[in-house]
């Protein structure tokens, strides 16, 4: 069964850093790209970015609004994907998911529970 | 970048009763790259469609997807008490943001 657990969240002060992980079982985490995706309390969902497997060379892509703050990152022999969060911002207040792209397929099959990041003084 | 706009924004009916939900894209989008999710509360999403209309593993076939180029349709051909969520479309272009999800409808009990 394939599992996604995220841990590391909770509460930062604005411009202060973060880094939230997840933590894959169940499939062969390292043939398969990684995606963060987030959502606001209230709001809808959003992209944060993504790493490409090792096969295709372990790439990242980030979306406009996290890009220069934001970094993702894997340890495949652990199975676990990273986000590293700086210079936090209140908007980026949300729920963050990790989620598994399909097999070279441009869609999330699998995501985790979540977890919450308060960006507030 | 693409913008995906879903309609109605609320949808209300009842179980048994068919719905159809739209997503429309700025610009075209290649069926390949347009999926749906489902969404209950305080869960997080589940993937319903991919490739525009391939259901994905598990998922009842009383969800059906369909559409080309800018317009994609989601339909539940008769609702269940469990259907009733949030959907959202989404698709995959190029930067500056490779996946853009839509707003998201909701999907309420009449």
């Amino acid at each position: 069964e394939v599992q996604l657990v995220e841990s590391g969240g909770g509460l930062v002060q604005p411009g202060r850093s973060l880094r939230i992980s997840c933590t894959a079982s169940g499939f062969t985490f390292g043939d398969y790209a990684m995606s963060w995706v987030r959502q606001a309390p209230g709001k809808g969902l959003e992209w944060v970015g993504f790493i490409r497997s090792k096969a295709y060379g372990g790439t990242t892509e980030y979306a406009a609004s996290v890009k220069g703050r934001f970094t993702i990152s894997r340890d495949d022999s652990k199975s676990i994907a990273y986000l590293q969060m700086n210079s936090l911002k209140t908007e980026d207040t949300a729920v963050y998911y990790c989620t598994r792209e399909g097999w070279l397929q441009p869609y999330f099959d699998y995501w985790g529970q979540g977890t919450l990041v308060t960006v507030s003084s | 970048e693409i913008v995906l706009t879903q309609s109605p924004g609320t949808l209300s009916l009842s179980p048994g009763e068919r719905a159809t939900l739209s997503c429309r894209a700025s610009q075209s989008v290649s069926s390949r790259f347009l999926a749906w999710y489902q969404q209950k509360p305080d869960q997080a999403p589940r993937l319903l469609i991919y490739g525009a209309s391939s259901r994905a593993t598990g998922i009842p076939d009383r969800f059906s997807g369909s559409g080309s180029g800018t317009d994609f349709t989601l339909t539940i051909s008769r609702l269940e008490p469990e259907d009733f969520a949030v959907y959202y479309c989404q698709q995959y272009g190029s930067s500056p943001s490779m996946y853009t999800f839509g707003q998201g409808t909701k999907l309420e009990i009449k």
